[in-house]
């Protein structure tokens, strides 16, 4: 199993306040990616990094910022949670470049805006 | 852009019949990746395979095969003399290598469940 934690595991917060979640692995893989999970859609791509700093966005960017500052972790900020928000959401990893590499996924978050 | 559909919300079958899994995806590109993924009831996500665009053969791993047809564009899963453990919900998903557009998309899921 690829070394992926994701914390917390689970959150419930109130709308309008800052969240942060936290993924770290331990492969010393390049890329890493954040996903929301929502009845219907699938996952879908929040943001993603190809390296320490370096940062782009993905298909549901609106409304969260991310942060690289070390190769193992990479963090998932809410800068102020709305009920849309609510959903599950997985961090993954890959080795090399996005789409030529199998993505690896931690085991998730539910965190739930009130 | 590239799409994913799996038309199968859900399926439900007798433990050890055979199921199905269908995978439908659209894309503009010659170079693509295409996964499957299964999500068991404990909600973590599991890598089952990943086959390029050039590659059409046919994988069997155990149980699970997987039949890869450029021509109808799917890649349809398929579990031989399914168990209870098979219960799950599972995801296609499609990336592109074109420079730029390397995102994974996934479809939206298939919930099965084998019934003992």
């Amino acid at each position: 199993d690829a070394g992926i934690t994701q914390s917390p595991r689970h959150k419930v917060t109130e709308t309008g306040t800052p969240v942060t979640l936290r993924c770290h692995q331990t492969e010393n893989h390049r890329y890493m990616y954040w996903y929301r999970q929502d009845p219907g859609h699938g996952l879908r791509l929040i943001h993603y990094s190809y390296g320490v700093k370096d940062t782009d966005k993905g298909e549901v960017s609106d409304g969260y910022s991310v942060s690289r500052s070390k190769t193992e972790d990479f963090l998932l900020t809410l800068e102020s949670a709305t009920s849309s928000q609510t959903s599950v959401y997985f961090c993954a990893i890959s080795e090399s470049k996005m789409g030529a590499d199998t993505q690896y996924f931690g085991p998730g978050t539910r965190l739930t805006v009130l | 852009a590239q799409k994913v559909t799996q038309a199968q919300t859900e399926i439900s079958v007798v433990e050890k019949e055979d199921v199905t899994l269908d995978c439908v995806y659209e894309t503009r590109d010659t170079t693509y990746y295409l996964f499957w993924y299964k999500q068991p009831p404990s909600g973590e996500l599991v890598f089952l395979i990943r086959r390029n665009s050039f590659d059409e053969q046919n994988e069997i791993s155990g149980r699970y095969s997987w039949n890869f047809q450029k021509s109808t564009s799917s890649f349809n899963f398929t579990i031989t003399a399914s168990q209870v453990v098979d219960s799950a919900v599972y995801f296609c998903a499609l990336s592109e290598a074109r420079f730029g557009n390397e995102k994974l998309t996934f479809g939206t899921g298939t919930r099965l469940t084998i019934i003992p």
